[in-house]
């Protein structure tokens, strides 16, 4: 089974001040894991992916994640928010071994900065 | 933006309507989806096609009849929708369904009155 708890439904950092975003996953299988980013009105557009390959991912805009198997984790991070961060991000877990390669979406971290 | 269009973008509709939602991708992928996006849920996956073929309905109610005529379009017919349906209904496309990265629509919010 596979499954996603992002551990945080709400994030609020001020303007130049890091980002992290917390998620946990649960997977039968090697699993690939995603962050995407939905601003508001927008579909989801894909921050940065996870395929076993390098565990540290960066993705755009200054976003990276961490995969550590050990605590089943793939937080996102970055070094310094920005206003246009503001946000609902959604951390997915995937399998190629899974029939049907489906995807198991958190139920999302809206994402405030304050000026 | 990702490649993936979606109309319309907004869709106010009553209980005894019938209308459509129509994706198009144009990312020349062989894999399409419908998920459908409610307040304070995850994102539920309703349908996937692959090379116009449906490979999996995660027991969607009738009132939704998906169509995708070629691999390059996709449509959602609505009819008889309850208001509990209201939401942000999302297409997504992707390479295979065994290609891992999903392309995203921007959307058509779904009011039933």
């Amino acid at each position: 089974a596979q499954s996603v708890t992002q551990l945080d439904s709400h994030v609020s950092v001020s303007e130049g001040t890091p980002v992290l975003l917390r998620c946990n996953y649960s997977s039968s299988y090697s699993p690939s894991l995603f962050w995407y980013v939905q601003h508001p009105n927008k579909g989801l557009q894909l921050l940065l992916k996870y395929t076993s390959a390098a565990t540290l991912v960066k993705g755009i805009n200054g976003f990276e994640a961490e995969f550590k198997k050990s605590e089943t984790s793939f937080h996102l991070t970055k070094p310094s928010a920005h206003m246009s961060d503001a946000a609902e991000y959604f951390c997915v877990v995937s399998s190629r071994l899974s029939p049907s390669n489906q995807f198991y979406f958190g139920t999302g971290t809206s994402l405030t900065v304050i000026p | 933006e990702t490649g993936v269009t979606q109309t319309p973008r907004h869709l106010v509709m009553g209980m005894t309507n019938k209308k459509s939602l129509k994706c198009e991708q144009h990312l020349g992928h062989n894999a399409m989806y419908w998920y459908k996006q409610s307040a304070k849920k995850p994102l539920e996956l309703m349908f996937v096609y692959s090379l116009e073929e449906r490979v999996e309905n995660n027991s969607v109610p009738s009132r939704f009849s998906p169509e995708c005529p070629n691999s390059s379009h996709l449509f959602l017919h609505l009819h008889t929708l309850q208001p509990e349906d209201s939401a942000l209904y999302l297409c997504a496309s992707s390479q295979d369904t065994g290609e891992e990265t999903q392309y995203f629509g921007p959307g058509t919010r779904l009011l039933v009155l």
